[in-house]
């Protein structure tokens, strides 16, 4: 089975410092991964993903993600915050689920506050 | 132009009532979800539609009903409401074949009284 942790519920940071929200996966088979972004009382936006190929991947917003298989791990990081980045931030793990669909498992989310 | 849309919004009812959800895209993708959020902000998958057909269905109380009467529409149907199913349900949609790629609604906020 396939799975993602978030290992921080919260993160507060300030304006224009860097951040780095962690996420492992466990699977015992190729990975897809996936951060997404929840903006408050809005539906999920896709930031990032890593399917194959270059370990580094660079997103929407500044975002930017590296694939570590070895520690498996795929921590999402921008090297400098917006109060317009607060928001829930959600890894997650894609798998096959049959007619051409990929289901996805998310990790409890991380909630990124960019203090002013 | 909204790409996924959902009605209604918010939906506050009484126990033991039916109500309704719906969901539609305009984009043209072939595989529709629900996915249910509760009040710690977790994410998880109930159904998914590929053309009209259930792929898949996690397990759900059998309260909950999926209906997909084309590839542009899933509503959601929920008997016999209970306090627990209080929650923000999300609509999403994916192109064939792009891995993980899923556009969501906005959401439907439902708190059963």
């Amino acid at each position: 089975a396939q799975s993602v942790t978030q290992l921080d519920s919260q993160v507060p940071v300030f304006e224009e410092a860097p951040v780095e929200l962690r996420c492992n996966y466990s699977s015992s088979v190729s990975v897809y991964l996936f951060w997404y972004v929840q903006y408050p009382n809005q539906g999920l936006q896709l930031l990032l993903k890593y399917l194959s190929g270059s370990t580094l991947v660079k997103g929407i917003n500044g975002f930017e993600a590296e694939f570590n298989k070895s520690q498996t791990s795929f921590h999402l990081r921008k090297p400098s915050v917006h109060i317009s980045d607060t928001a829930e931030y959600f890894c997650a793990v894609s798998k096959y689920s049959g007619a051409g669909s990929y289901q996805l498992t998310f990790g409890k989310g991380t909630k990124l506050s960019v203090i002013p | 132009d909204t790409a996924v849309s959902q009605t209604p919004k918010y939906l506050v009812t009484q126990m033991g009532n039916d109500k309704s959800i719906k969901c539609e895209q305009n984009l043209g993708h072939d595989t529709m979800y629900w996915y249910k959020q509760d009040s710690k902000k977790f994410l998880k998958i109930m159904f998914s539609y590929n053309n009209k057909e259930l792929i898949i269905n996690e397990t759900v109380p059998n309260r909950f009903s999926p209906k997909s009467p084309d590839k542009a529409h899933l509503n959601l149907h929920i008997n016999s409401l209970e306090l627990g199913d209080s929650a923000v349900y999300f609509c999403a949609s994916s192109p064939q074949g792009r891995v993980g790629e899923q556009f969501f609604g906005p959401g439907t906020r439902l708190t059963v009284l």
